[in-house]
């Protein structure tokens, strides 16, 4: 089954505490990323890549780290969680071309940091 | 100004209605345009790519215009399953998508 899948689904952490959530797509798809989704604020794109070893920040950066050291996999890293953190965080990936780049995303990583 | 603004709603309608939905965008470089569903606590999930000719799935009709940077979803016969937000989306370009705030449909009996 083609599938995005994130890990974990809900994570309580603390402030300061380093923290990765696991994105990983079993289609081949060439471009990723990561959002973060707040209430009155909608998705907003972390980081993206086009390829392997190409990443780009999106609109809200800050505090977030990712790498892409293989297609399939693409992780996000808080280095140093804060409260403002806290969200629901989705990752995406899709295929140049396909029906106008549509976005595959994955279920969804909600986010505590107290 | 947000680049791109919808209606939040709610929108609460009886089954069988039509509604209309509009989006506005604010880039004019946005090279392409989409309209997602998102049920409650799920992810996202492509509904339509909204193409400059205009564009029907079957009871979904989508617009675009470019000159007035406006797109606009319609839904005809709405149904009970049609309840969710609706996200206005633009590719500014380079894979960099910037999602509207959404707008929830509840479709009662």
């Amino acid at each position: 089954e083609a599938q995005v899948t994130q890990n974990p689904r809900y994570l309580i952490t603390v402030t300061g505490k380093k923290l990765t959530v696991t994105c990983s797509q079993n289609m081949n798809h060439e471009y990723m990323s990561w959002y973060r989704q707040d209430p009155g604020l909608g998705l907003r794109q972390i980081y993206y890549s086009m390829n392997v070893e190409v990443t780009d920040k999106g609109d809200v950066p800050e505090g977030y780290k990712v790498s892409r050291k293989e297609k399939r996999n693409f992780p996000l890293i808080l280095e140093s969680p804060s409260p403002n953190q806290t969200s629901l965080y989705f990752c995406a990936s899709s295929s140049p071309g396909g029906r106008g780049n549509e976005q595959f995303f994955g279920p969804g990583t909600r986010l505590t940091v107290l | 100004r947000k680049e791109v603004e919808q209606d939040p709603g709610p929108f609460n309608v009886p089954e069988g209605a039509t509604v209309a939905f509009n989006c506005t965008y604010s880039n004019s470089a946005s090279q392409s345009f989409f309209w997602y569903r998102q049920d409650c606590r799920k992810e996202p999930k492509l509904l339509m790519s909204v193409y400059s000719s205009g564009n029907e799935d079957g009871r979904f009709t989508a617009q675009l215009n470019r000159a007035s940077q406006y797109i606009s979803l319609l839904i005809r016969d709405s149904k009970l399953s049609d309840s969710a937000t609706y996200l206005c989306v633009v590719n500014i370009g380079w894979q960099n998508f910037v999602f509207g705030p959404g707008t929830r449909l509840s479709v009662l009996p």
